[in-house]
């Protein structure tokens, strides 16, 4: 089956353009996480969704940095006047369930902000 | 807060030699421990996990030991090859769900 799929794969924008950012989890996953990684850095939580509970915000850097889940499904992370700094890979996660479960990563999605 | 400690950052070793990855984790409450292998241009992906019922657990060459009581956690791979060459994360959760949270990532080079 498929895996975590996200779009797109490279994103270059111009600094204090916006950018929209695209995960589409396993089907039947209930749980969503975004991280950021810059190069050759660990990954930092930005943001985790779980079912209908109100979400995890407690790792996005800014309120230029927001992110929504439809229908329990598929999930925009939405990066507004974008910085230099804003520069990395983002990765998408889910998992079956919140509790105890493998998460599978998707692919990434790299931004560079010129 | 939430911290994940992981050791080294970087480790070279000879093929055939063990590699040991290590963690410390601050929330008392985290009883999930994946580990995880990412290779350069892809995402992570799990390879072995461990829960805070059992103090050990093993998959081939790859073998997870916990210490609930010090919080920390290691990674053991045996007779290491040139393709377990990768970054190495560690993470913990608490088992109700909510944030995976990392270590710093530990680059292993394997030489042949």
């Amino acid at each position: 089956g498929a895996g975590v799929s996200q779009s797109p794969s490279n994103k270059v924008t111009e600094k204090g353009k916006d950018v929209e950012l695209r995960c589409d989890p396993i089907s039947g996953h209930t749980a969503l996480y975004w991280y950021r990684q810059s190069l050759g850095q660990g990954l930092e939580f930005l943001i985790y969704f779980q079912g209908n509970s109100a979400p995890d915000k407690s790792g996005l850097p800014s309120d230029r940095f927001s992110a929504e889940r439809t229908g329990g499904s598929v999930s925009t992370l939405t990066i507004q006047r974008t910085q230099q700094e804003d520069s990395a890979v983002y990765l998408c996660a889910s998992s079956p369930q919140g509790t105890g479960t493998e998460a599978f990563f998707g692919q990434g999605t790299r931004l560079t902000v010129v | 807060g939430e911290n994940v400690e992981q050791h080294p950052s970087t480790l070279s070793v000879q093929e055939g030699d063990s590699a040991v990855i290590k963690c410390t984790y601050s929330d008392s409450a985290s009883n999930y421990f994946p580990w995880y292998k990412q290779e350069l241009g892809k995402g992570p992906q799990l390879i072995i996990d461990i829960r805070s019922n059992v103090g050990e657990k093993k998959d081939q060459r790859i073998a997870v030991t916990l210490n609930k009581t010090a919080k920390h956690f290691s990674l053991h791979i045996t007779e290491t090859q040139p393709e377990d060459s990768a970054v190495y994360f560690c993470a913990a959760r608490r088992n109700q769900g909510g944030k995976l949270i990392f270590g710093q990532g530990t680059e292993l080079s394997v030489k042949p």
